[in-house]
């Protein structure tokens, strides 16, 4: 049972490429996240699946897309990288559809955009 | 928007003694509040969480407590050992909504 897995571990790009983070889950959960982590900053969402074939904005959206390819997957895409997306991105899924369910993270995407 | 702040953003104490972290909220309809633990390189793992119908909740040397009123929660770790180490978040859920917002984040140092 692996819990959540993101890919790739590490990444650097050039101004302006893309990329696809990948993250699957194997706990069946309905819910899926996506946060990317700055200093001194948290946690901020950038978008969110409160189920299969739904996917919505969260406070940071600008700049990503995402896709839920299946109760698994959730993927996240930078078309047109810019330095200010230079973070660590972590992948979360819930069990709950609804706020009172705790989040499980995977051990994050460190992603540095030059 | 829903509002988590949290302090210390750094916190040292000897090992054997007590740490605190306080977080505030801004949304008084925030129903469930966690804690996270992350260790360096991994994600946020859960510790310990309370719900708004409950004051205190304890586990083992971790316990939690909350006053809606004040719209203040903390968490208290008691005879800490150096792998209490990390860096910890606070966070609240927005009622009827999916959004967990967290606070800065405290590194505590536990030192031996």
């Amino acid at each position: 049972n692996a819990g959540v897995t993101q890919t790739p571990k590490f990444q650097v790009l050039k101004t302006g490429q893309s990329m696809t983070l990948q993250c699957a889950q194997d706990m069946n959960h309905n819910s899926m996240y996506w946060y990317r982590q700055d200093p001194g900053m948290g946690l901020r969402l950038i978008y969110y699946s409160a189920s299969e074939g739904t996917t919505d904005k969260g406070e940071v959206p600008n700049g990503y897309n995402v896709s839920r390819l299946n109760k698994r997957e959730f993927s996240l895409r930078l078309e047109s990288a810019a330095p200010s997306q230079t973070s660590v991105y972590f992948c979360a899924s819930s069990e709950q559809t609804g706020a009172n369910s705790p989040l499980h993270f995977g051990n994050g995407t460190r992603l540095t955009v030059t | 928007g829903e509002n988590v702040e949290q302090h210390p953003s750094t916190l040292s104490v000897q090992e054997g003694d007590s740490a605190v972290i306080k977080c505030t909220y801004s949304d008084s309809a925030s129903n469930y509040f966690p804690w996270y633990k992350q260790e360096l390189g991994k994600g946020p793992q859960l510790i310990i969480d309370i719900r708004s119908n409950v004051g205190e909740k304890k586990d083992q040397r971790i316990a939690v407590t909350l006053n809606k009123t004040a719209k203040h929660f903390s968490l208290h770790i008691t005879e800490t050992q150096p792998e209490d180490s990390a860096v910890y978040f606070c966070a609240a859920n927005i009622t009827g909504g999916f959004k967990t917002i967290f606070g800065a984040g405290t590194r505590l140092f536990v030192k031996a």
